[in-house]
């Protein structure tokens, strides 16, 4: 069962253009929704993150949208550019007994912007 | 410099062998994860730990095991009994407490022949 729902799965757009990628959850559990950008043959890193209590977060070109009845976040790049593109990750963490967070990743979406 | 340091890069290993990955973290991140990366299956939880001498599983624990002696490693062993044991195995940590943000390793391929 996928608790995470994400797409599209690849997205191609044209450098200035915008990239909109969107998730879908389950669990009304999960209280921590991160956005991870990978590179070829790297780790993951923390792009941006929302917590269910706001609708929107914008931090340089990249905004968050959270509807929290509809259990649906996106991420907008905005002036997409060449160096944006890479593989992005979209994440519902649960909050645990122990302090810590169990993120449920979705699949992921392959972004290419061409210049 | 703090960080996740994963060795080795690259690992072949001949089929029914196990083999051990590490991960290693100057952060001083009580919590440490273990994920599968596979094309197109995003990342999958292998298992993880919050405190030094503790772990759980995660969603695909079968044929892995975990170790947690010390708090800034968190061995993975990749056992013969993995039916699919060919992947990119990232390790994370995280603050605890902390905000959630979890700091990945450059990961370690996998090859099994």
């Amino acid at each position: 069962q996928q608790q995470v729902k994400q797409s599209p799965q690849s997205l191609i757009v044209q450098k200035g253009g915008i990239s909109i990628i969107n998730c879908a959850y389950e669990n009304t559990a999960f209280d921590y929704f991160p956005w991870y950008q990978q590179f070829p043959g790297k780790g993951p890193a923390l792009l941006i993150a929302i917590r269910p209590d706001v609708s929107e977060k914008k931090e340089g070109r990249f905004t968050i949208s959270f509807n929290k009845s509809a259990k649906q976040f996106s991420l907008h790049i905005m002036d997409s550019q060449p160096g944006d593109s890479a593989t992005y990750f979209c994440a519902a963490s649960r909050y645990t007994s122990g302090g810590s967070y169990i993120p449920t990743f979705g699949r992921g979406t392959s972004l290419i912007v061409h210049p | 410099d703090g960080g996740i340091t994963q060795s080795p890069k690259y690992l072949f290993r001949k089929e029914g062998q196990n083999v051990t990955l590490s991960c290693e973290q100057n952060l001083n991140h009580d919590a440490m994860y273990w994920y599968r990366q596979d094309p197109g299956q995003g990342l999958r939880l292998i298992y993880y730990s919050q405190i030094v001498n503790d772990f759980q599983k995660g969603d695909i624990a079968e044929g892995y095991s975990v170790s947690r002696e010390k708090k800034e490693s968190f061995p993975l062993t990749v056992t013969s009994a993995q039916k699919n044991p060919t992947a990119f195995y990232l390790c994370a940590s995280q603050a605890v407490p902390g905000g959630g943000e979890q700091f990945f390793g450059p990961g370690t391929r996998l090859t099994v022949l």
